[in-house]
C-alpha cells in the first residue's frame, strides 16, 4: 500500500532531552511538510522540503530541527530548545509544490508528550 | 496576505439531517481551497478541493462545497449526516501561485451527529 508512515505513534520525553520522529513516504513524492496541531487551533507549518538535501524553515521552526537525505524520509528532531513541545505532529507530502494546487497526504501522526 | 476563517468551532446535527460547515477566506491572490477531515488521533484525509475549475466541487463521501467568489465562501455540505462523519472538519486555502508558505489552515470545525 502506497501512503506515509510515521513513528512512534506515542512518544513521551523529559524535559531537557531531544527526541526524533520519523516520517517515511513511498508515494513518490518530491515535496513533504512536518506540521504541530494544538487543540483549537490549525496546522502550522514547521519545515518543509521540496527536494532531496533541501528543507525551508515554516512559520514556527525554533527548536526544531530536520533533515532530507532521502526522498522517502523527513524526520523530524524536537530539540531541547522547544520550550512547549507537547503536541500532536503531522508529516504529510505532495508531489510538488507548483502552483499549490497539490493535495497534501498526510500520515496518522505522533503524539508527544513531555513529562 | 491571506486568512481563513471557519465560523463555528462545533456544530451539532441529527443523523440523516443535512450539514452544513462554513468557511471564509481572503486572499489578495485567487485561491485554491481545501477541504479535510480529521477523525481523532489520525491525519488529515482530503475531501474536496477547488482549482479555478467548477464552482461547486462534489468530494468523497457525500459531501459537497460551492466556490462563491462574491461571498468569499466556500462551505461544505452534505444532505444527510451519517455517524461516521462525526470528526473534524479544516479548511485550507492558498495562492494558486506562490511558495508553500502561504498555505493556511483553519482552526477546524469538530462536527457530532447524534444518533
Amino acid at each position: 500500500d502506497g501512503g506515509i508512515t510515521q513513528s512512534p505513534k506515542y512518544l513521551f520525553r523529559k524535559e531537557g532531552q531531544n527526541v526524533t520522529l520519523s516520517c517515511e513516504q513511498n508515494l513518490n513524492h518530491d515535496a513533504m511538510y512536518w506540521y504541530r496541531q494544538d487543540p483549537g487551533q490549525g496546522l502550522r507549518l514547521i519545515y518543509y522540503s521540496q527536494i532531496v538535501n533541501d528543507f525551508q524553515k515554516g512559520d514556527i521552526a525554533e527548536g526544531y530541527s530536520v533533515s532530507r537525505e532521502k526522498k522517502e524520509s523527513f524526520p523530524l528532531t524536537v530539540t531541547s530548545a522547544q520550550k512547549n513541545p507537547t503536541a500532536f505532529y503531522l508529516c504529510a507530502s505532495s508531489v510538488g509544490l507548483a502552483g499549490n494546487t497539490d493535495t497534501q497526504y498526510f500520515g496518522p501522526g505522533t503524539r508527544l508528550t513531555v513529562l | 496576505a491571506q486568512s481563513v476563517t471557519q465560523l463555528d468551532s462545533h456544530v451539532s446535527v441529527s443523523e440523516g439531517t443535512p450539514v452544513l460547515l462554513r468557511c471564509n477566506y481572503s486572499s489578495s491572490y485567487s485561491p485554491s481551497l481545501f477541504w479535510y477531515v480529521q477523525h481523532p488521533n489520525k491525519g488529515l484525509q482530503l475531501l474536496l478541493k477547488y482549482t479555478s475549475a467548477a464552482t461547486l466541487v462534489k468530494g468523497i463521501n457525500g459531501f459537497e462545497a460551492e466556490f462563491k467568489k462574491s461571498e468569499t465562501s466556500f462551505h461544505l455540505t452534505k444532505p444527510s449526516a451519517h455517524m461516521s462523519d462525526a470528526a473534524e472538519y479544516f479548511c485550507v486555502v492558498s495562492p494558486i501561485s506562490g511558495g508553500y508558505q502561504k498555505v493556511t489552515f483553519g482552526t477546524g470545525t469538530k462536527l457530532q451527529v447524534i444518533p
